[in-house]
Formats: C-alpha cells, structure tokens, sequence
C-alpha cells in the first residue's frame, strides 16, 4: 500500500509551459517535504511544509499544503531544461522516525 | 559546510559477500536514517538511529541487514551474504533532531550484486 501518490508519473513539456505535481494521501501527515533527485544522485530538499493551508515560494516553483495537510502541490512557472527530474514528496510518519515518500514524478523539460 | 557523505559511491559484490556502507552525517546532526531504493520503487525507510542508539528499525529486512551509529565515526549500514535482490541505491539522511525532522540525504552507494 502506498500511502503517497504521485501524479502525473511522467510529464514532458517544453520549455517555458507552466505544469504542477500533485501529492495525495488519505492520512493527515504534520510535516511534508519536496526533493528533488537527478540520475546518480541523493534527494535534495526543495522545501518543508507544516502548517495547513501554507504557500511557500522559491523563485518559479510554488508549493502549497493542503489544508487538511493530506495533500500537497509544487507548480513550477516557465519551466526549463534545468527543472528536469525526479520530483518526490515525503510525509513524517505519525511517530515522526522517518518519512514515507510518494511514488515520484519524473519531469522532462524540452528546450 | 559539508553535506551529508557516503561512501563508496558505488559497491560491486558477489553472492555471499558482505557490503559495508558508510554514511557521515551533516555537521552538528545526531540523527541518521537510511532508505533504499529499488530500481523503478520509491525510497522505502529500513532504520533510524542516534548516537549509539537504534530508534526504529522497523524498516529493516529481519535477517543478514544491521546498521550502526557509533559515538565516534560514521554510521554503518552492514549487509552480510548478499543477494541479487539486495542491489539497489542505499541513501543515508540526517537530521539535527529533537523535534527538527528535515531530512538531508547524501548522493547514495549503488550496490550491485553480481
């Protein structure tokens, strides 16, 4: 049972088109946090978000959490070739030892 | 400011073998998780450990799996007899701890199991 979902699970858009990622879960989490991973490499956090209903802005993406802090969205504003990769949300578990991370959306920006 | 730091980056063994995994943590973090990630699967949690205190291991495989995190020294994530079931990428992350819960993860050791 996976407790995120992610989707789309894959998305190609050309550069500059706007796109958002969505996070969705049956169960409330305190804590939910965005990475993204290139090939090779480990996750690097994009943001965290805690509070229901919080917006947080970094340069073009925008995350929200949802105000029952079951669901969770990153858009991303002019995408380009930059932006491309996996894309993973991750909810603290209730005992807060660990995260359980979505199944992840592999994003591809064409130039 | 050194992240999070892994190594080796990569790991080749045959059947039966040991694969040791090392993972030094982000300066200042006491608090060491390690995830897998089987190739097209998510990261999936096997343990979380403090200064030589195992918190949760409830993600650990019941046998041949153990992980460490002594008072000096990185962490250890020690699989004995592998298998080529155990290939996969093997991520540590840190945290500062006591209600700061925001994971940073190192670039990984990809264990390939001939």
């Amino acid at each position: 049972t996976q407790l995120l979902e992610q989707s789309p699970q894959f998305l190609s858009i050309q550069e500059g088109e706007n796109l958002t990622v969505y996070c969705n879960s049956s169960s409330v989490f305190s804590s939910l946090q965005w990475y993204r991973q290139e090939p090779g490499e480990g996750p690097v956090l994009l943001v965290t978000v805690v509070t229901g209903g919080e917006v947080k802005k970094l340069k073009r993406l925008t995350f929200q959490f949802g105000d029952a802090r079951k669901d969770s969205s990153l858009h991303i504003t002019a995408a380009q070739p930059g932006d491309t990769g996996l894309y993973l949300c991750a909810g603290l578990s209730p005992s807060g030892n660990q995260f359980y991370f979505g199944t992840g959306t592999s994003l591809t920006v064409i130039p | 400011n050194a992240g999070v730091m892994q190594n080796p980056r990569h790991l080749v063994r045959r059947r039966g073998q040991e694969a040791r995994l090392r993972c030094s943590p982000m300066k200042g973090h006491s608090h060491v998780y390690w995830y897998r990630q089987l190739p097209e699967e998510g990261l999936k949690f096997m343990v979380y450990l403090q200064k030589e205190n195992i918190i949760d291991e409830s993600g650990m495989p019941k046998e041949r799996f153990s992980a460490e995190f002594p008072k000096e020294g990185p962490s250890i994530l020690r699989i004995q007899q592998v298998v080529r079931g155990d290939s996969a990428a093997y991520f540590c992350a840190s945290s500062l701890g006591q209600g700061q819960k925001t994971q940073y993860f190192g670039p990984g050791t990809r264990l390939l199991v001939l």
